[in-house]
């Protein structure tokens, strides 16, 4: 019964080689989010959808790129991952904005070498 | 521009203790607040919400918070520790500086309970 699934859990690859990292959903929410967690930190915010409109928050860096190709699937994909891309990369959803609760995925973390 | 203080990187209590979180908040008007919680390796789990109804919220787990206005704060509080608190605690809040789209997250409480 799994809500938010997050594929895979732990990705490794090389520097400046393209990654892509997946999120699915079964609650058919209208909003997804990305976020990024480096260790010890708080979640950043990277991009949220409310279905195919995209918001981009102002200090994503360019080498971060989404795509939502239907209301269950969103995709995260690292252009050239530097070494401080490394990272947890948690997915999220709600029903909408305001008081909805968030939803998280268990995250896929992220080795650069 | 919204945002979250929470007092404490980590926490350390004894098993069957008081737990006390502090989060201190900053926003325009009055928003909406949350407390989750993370396990090693794991997303974030909703402990708890409030949404402008009841200012004690009680969630899952035994753990509680208080909306206070007057204080900018919503701590949270379990009487009672128990080993499988051990994760970190993030408390959140959504306001209308982000249009109420999204979350703004504290850097998060560790909580320790020792036996």
């Amino acid at each position: 019964d799994a809500m938010v699934i997050q594929n895979p859990r732990y990705q490794v690859t090389q520097f400046g080689k393209p990654v892509t990292l997946s999120c699915s959903q079964t609650l058919n929410h209208n909003v997804m989010y990305w976020y990024q967690q480096k260790s010890s930190q708080a979640p950043k915010l990277l991009f949220h959808y409310y279905d195919k409109d995209f918001n981009n928050e102002a200090d994503t860096p360019d080498n971060f790129q989404s795509r939502r190709p239907n209301t269950s699937f969103c995709f995260l994909d690292i252009r050239s991952p530097g070494l401080g891309d490394a990272a947890m990369y948690l997915c999220a959803t709600s029903r909408d904005y305001g008081e909805e609760t968030q939803y998280f995925g268990p995250g896929t973390r992220l080795l650069v070498l | 521009a919204q945002s979250v203080t929470q007092l404490g990187s980590h926490v350390s209590v004894s098993e069957g203790a008081l737990v006390l979180l502090r989060c201190n908040y900053s926003s325009s008007v009055p928003p909406y607040l949350f407390w989750y919680v993370q396990y090693p390796n794991q997303g974030l789990q909703l402990l708890l919400k409030y949404t402008s109804a009841a200012t004690l919220v009680k969630g899952i787990n035994g753990f509680e918070a208080e909306f206070k206005k007057s204080e900018t704060s919503f701590h949270l509080t379990k009487p009672s520790a128990h080993m499988s608190d051990a994760a970190e605690y993030f408390c959140a809040v959504r306001g209308l500086d982000s249009g109420y789209s999204t979350l703004t997250f504290g850097k998060g409480t560790m909580l320790l309970v020792s036996p």
